[in-house]
């Protein structure tokens, strides 16, 4: 049984730093990895898709990273600004559809 | 496309009433999904669908709970008799793994949410 877990739980920095999100799961049989950003009282919007034959993927200042072999990801965010105080999720597929979520990190940035 | 689109956006209903949450996913997708989010439990995958079948349930609460995809737009989630531990957003989401899609989505299997239904069991 998939089982993803994310650490830390929550995080607060002050603007401008650079920091990581850890996601790490127990089956290395994977589809694909997806990082996504919750909002409060709100959906959940896609960042980053990493399918299992790749390494890493980029948007703007988000960098995710994937270790199949170690059952890693990280997700790099530089320079943090306040507005991307928000709850980060991970996602692993397995290749019969299944996603299963991480419990996520509270990220807060400080002015 | 509009991407997924659930109703209600808000229910509340008392306890031993029917609820019944509706998805709309992205036109083309193969795949549909039910969550439950909660401060508890974060989110729970309910149930997902193929190609409109029932891949697997083991994640519906109880019988209580059940789902149906009677076509490839639509699929609906209801509890009945709903009760107050129920309580929760439900999100339903969509993603293409086969195929082509047409020219706006490629088959990465990357999922898409719908806004979330956020039901209250009095």
């Amino acid at each position: 049984k998939q089982e993803v877990t994310q650490i830390p739980a929550a995080l607060s920095v002050p603007e401008g730093e650079n920091l990581v999100l850890n996601c790490s799961f127990t089956d290395s049989a994977i589809y694909n990895l997806q990082w996504f950003r919750q909002d409060p009282g709100k959906g959940l919007t896609s960042l980053l898709l990493i399918q299992s034959s790749q390494r890493e993927q980029t948007s703007g200042r988000l960098n995710a990273s994937l270790d199949k072999s170690s059952g890693r990801s990280t997700l790099y965010i530089a320079a943090s600004q306040p507005g991307d105080s928000a709850t980060y999720l991970c996602a692993v597929s397995n290749q019969g559809g299944k996603l299963i979520f991480g419990q996520g990190t509270e990220l807060s940035v400080k002015p | 496309d509009a991407g997924v689109i659930q109703s209600p956006r808000h229910e509340v209903t008392e306890m031993g009433q029917e609820v019944t949450l509706r998805c709309k996913p992205i036109s083309g997708h193969d795949y549909l999904f039910w969550y439950r989010q909660t401060m508890m439990r974060g989110l729970e995958l309910l149930i997902y669908f193929n190609n409109n079948v029932p891949i697997d349930d083991s994640g519906m609460p109880e019988d209580r709970f059940s789902a149906k995809m009677p076509n490839a737009s639509f699929s609906t989630l209801k509890i009945q008799p709903s009760e107050p531990r129920d309580s929760a957003v439900y999100f339903c989401a969509s993603s293409l793994r086969s195929g082509t899609g047409g020219n706006a989505f490629k088959n990465t299997g990357e999922l898409f949410f719908g806004e979330g239904s956020r039901l209250t069991v009095l």
